[in-house]
């Protein structure tokens, strides 16, 4: 099936850098989210854009819809211990359609 | 605690056996979706039902099947089961048109042996 393409694959950072991760697709998506996944659970919701060239905050996390709807990053700025975890992006491809399409996950460790 | 349950946590089965994983959405949730995780697939949208009814169809196997009860929680159900249905399956839900704010539950692992 269709997956949004993630890069990079896996992060190994010092608590407290800031990190940058992105999502493209090859077509056009119109809504792009940025869920979290920790280990033994399943995916939670970060944040939502919903508009092209919209970047959007939630605490020390700030994501972009790019504009051309075919990519979007994720930043976090100070990481800290919890943030480990994979980072999956997923798309909506059609306005009314609930069916998320998701990327292939950047997974974040952090060395003591 | 995403409000979405899902039992059983763990199944193992042997294949060619057929089983069934339940899920109850968060209360007022009419949307019900159901994901497989795999090692090599990823994250995938498997269905998704709304209040009791099909809304949309991913890349689901024939052999696999699920429904929305009237009260609203689902069950999927895979049969004939083979190795490679080993995964992570997840059910979400969310209220009418989220715009992809799903609530995901803490997902069955089945291994198929």
């Amino acid at each position: 099936g269709q997956q949004l393409n993630q890069s990079p694959q896996s992060m190994f950072i010092q608590e407290g850098e800031d990190v940058s991760m992105n999502c493209t697709s090859s077509s056009i998506f119109n809504t792009w989210l940025w869920y979290k996944q920790d280990p033994g659970e399943g995916p939670v919701l970060l944040i939502a854009l919903y508009k092209a060239g919209e970047l959007t905050s939630n605490g020390r996390l700030t994501a972009q819809f790019g504009i051309t709807r075919k990519d979007s990053f994720l930043n976090i700025s100070a990481s800290i211990p919890s943030d480990v975890g994979i980072y999956f992006c997923a798309g909506i491809s059609n306005f009314g359609n609930e069916k998320l399409t998701f990327g292939t996950g950047t997974r974040l460790t952090i060395i003591p | 605690d995403s409000g979405v349950t899902q039992t059983p946590k763990h199944l193992i089965t042997a294949t060619g056996q057929r089983v069934t994983l339940r899920c109850s959405p968060r209360s007022g949730d009419l949307s019900v979706y159901w994901y497989q995780q795999s090692l090599d697939q990823g994250l995938q949208f498997l269905i998704q039902y709304y209040n009791g009814e099909e809304r949309a169809k991913g890349n689901i196997l024939e052999r696999f099947s699920a429904q929305q009860f009237p009260d609203l929680h689902s069950e999927l159900n895979l049969s004939s089961l083979e190795l490679g249905d080993s995964a992570l399956y997840f059910c979400a839900s969310s209220v009418v048109l989220a715009g992809g704010k799903q609530f995901f539950g803490p997902g069955t692992r089945l291994t198929v042996l």
